[in-house]
C-alpha cells in the first residue's frame, strides 16, 4: 500500500528566509504527487502537482516542488518565506490503477508552519 | 460560483446521536469525496464516489453511510454517533477520477460527547 511521510511536524522560520518541507513517499510504480496547503479554519487548497515530465515543479504563491525518484522524494520549497505562509502544508499521493484509476488519494500528516517576523 | 459547500459549519452530538453531514459542488465534477481529519494523521478517505449512482469505501467506512444524491450532492451520514468520530470532515469534488485536482470545502468540525 502507498505510503506518504511527512517527516517535520512542525517547522519555525523567520520571514524572508528560505524553506524547504520534506515529503517522502512509498509507492511501487510512478506516484502522482500533490502539495497542499491549509490555513486556519479552512479548507485544503492546491499549491501544486506533479503528474510527469519536468521533475521541477512551479505552484502558486511562489512556491516549487521537486520530485526525486531515486530519494522517493517529493520536497516543496519557497526561497523567502512570508508571514502570510503560515499554515499547515500536506504532501499527498495519488493512485492510479491504469484503465480502472480512482482519486483516492493518500496524505502524510501534515507540517505546520510557523514564520516569525 | 460558490465551489464545494458544507453544512453544518459546527455541531455537537451526545453518543448515540444521527446525523448528516451535506456537501454540494457546483462545478459539474462527476467525483465526490468525503475525509476526516485527525491531528497529527493527515486526512482519511471515508467514502467516494466516482460517479453519480456510485459509492465506494475509502479506508475509514466504519461507522458512516453515504449517499450520492445527484451530480451536485454527496451526504455523509452517522447513524449511530461515537466519540471516535469527534473530527473535522472534509468534503472534496474533482472533475473525474484518478489524478485530477481535488477541490475541498470549508470542513464541519463535529464533536461526539
Amino acid at each position: 500500500a502507498q505510503s506518504v511521510t511527512q517527516p517535520d511536524i512542525h517547522i519555525t522560520v523567520s520571514e524572508g528566509a528560505s524553506l524547504e518541507l520534506r515529503c517522502n513517499y512509498s509507492y511501487g510504480a510512478t506516484p502522482y504527487l500533490f502539495w497542499y496547503v491549509q490555513s486556519p479554519g479552512q479548507g485544503l487548497q492546491l499549491l501544486l502537482k506533479y503528474f510527469s515530465g519536468d521533475t521541477l515543479v512551479q505552484g502558486i504563491k511562489g512556491f516549487e516542488a521537486e520530485f526525486k525518484r531515486s530519494q522517493s522524494s517529493f520536497n516543496l520549497r519557497k526561497p523567502s518565506v512570508h508571514w502570510s505562509d503560515a499554515a499547515e502544508y500536506f504532501c499527498a499521493v495519488g493512485l492510479d490503477a491504469g484503465g480502472t484509476s480512482y482519486g483516492k488519494l493518500t496524505f502524510g500528516q501534515g507540517t505546520i508552519l510557523t514564520v516569525h517576523p | 460560483n460558490a465551489g464545494v459547500t458544507q453544512t453544518p459549519k459546527f455541531q455537537v452530538l451526545k453518543t448515540g446521536q444521527s446525523m448528516t453531514l451535506q456537501c454540494a459542488q457546483d462545478m459539474n465534477h462527476n467525483s465526490m469525496y468525503w475525509y476526516r481529519q485527525d491531528p497529527g494523521m493527515g486526512l482519511r478517505l471515508i467514502y467516494y464516489s466516482a460517479s453519480e449512482g456510485t459509492t465506494d469505501k475509502g479506508e475509514v467506512p466504519n461507522g458512516y453511510n453515504v449517499s450520492r444524491l445527484n451530480k451536485r450532492e454527496f451526504s455523509l451520514r452517522l447513524e449511530s454517533a461515537a466519540p471516535s468520530q469527534t473530527s473535522v470532515y472534509f468534503c472534496a469534488s474533482s472533475v473525474g477520477q484518478g489524478t485530477d485536482t481535488q477541490y475541498f470545502g470549508p470542513g464541519t468540525r463535529l464533536t461526539v460527547l
